[in-house]
């Protein structure tokens, strides 16, 4: 069974930095595009980035909103994918997810439960 | 950005019922459209990828259409446990953008 589980969220003062963990288990890792997607309370989803897959070399593509404050990276031993996020501001107040690329295609096909971050002093 | 503008915002329908939900993308997306389904307090859930194509495992009463600019997700024979929210995605251009959501209650 595929599962993703997000966790380091919490809250953060503006200015600060927080790195959100997603532990993947189920599937072969290293064979799948990784994504960090977003949501607002009540609002919809707004899709951050990617890390390719090995056959890809793992290099990534950002939203244009968040390049250069945010950072996708993966550890393949541990299975794990990660979202620094510095420089946090009170409008990356949101539910956090990663999500899997569906083998051979571009949309998400398995999701976190999402981590909950709040900027706020 | 590809704009994507989703309607309606809300919908109220009653059980047996077909329901539309339609999403405009601010240009050609080529058919790179998914359609997601999000219950409340879960993460969303994909049904329908390039525009029409039935996600493993989604029952049959979902389908998808479209070309171009206009997409439409159709819910026949609604169930209650299609209550949710619907999400429509571009994926044809980065970033990847979503609409603004359906809420689907029962009247």
């Amino acid at each position: 069974e595929v599962k993703l589980l997000e966790s380091g969220g919490g809250l953060v003062q503006p200015g600060g930095s927080m790195r959100l963990s997603c532990a993947a288990s189920g599937f072969t890792f290293t064979d799948f595009y990784m994504y960090w997607i977003r949501q607002p309370a009540g609002k919809a989803p707004e899709w951050l980035g990617f890390i390719r897959n090995k056959a890809n070399g793992y290099t990534t593509e950002y939203n244009p909103s968040v390049k250069g404050r945010f950072t996708i990276s993966r550890d393949n031993t541990q299975n794990m994918l990660y979202l620094q996020m510095n420089t946090l501001r009170a409008e990356d107040t949101a539910t956090y997810y990663c999500a899997r690329r569906i083998y051979g295609g571009y949309v998400m096909d398995a999701w976190g439960q999402g981590a909950s971050v709040t900027v706020s002093s | 950005d590809i704009q994507m503008t989703q309607s309606p915002a809300s919908l109220s329908a009653s059980l047996g019922e077909t329901v539309t939900i339609e999403c405009r993308a601010s240009e050609d997306i080529y058919n790179g459209l998914a359609w997601y389904q999000q219950k409340p307090g879960k993460s969303p859930q994909l049904l329908i990828y390039n525009a029409n194509s039935l996600h493993t495992g989604v029952p049959s009463r979902f389908s998808g259409s479209g070309s171009g600019t206009q997409y439409s997700l159709k819910i026949n024979s609604l169930q209650s446990e299609d209550v949710a929210s619907y999400f429509c995605q571009q994926y044809y251009n980065y970033p990847d953008t979503f609409g603004a959501g359906t809420k689907l209650e029962l009247k």
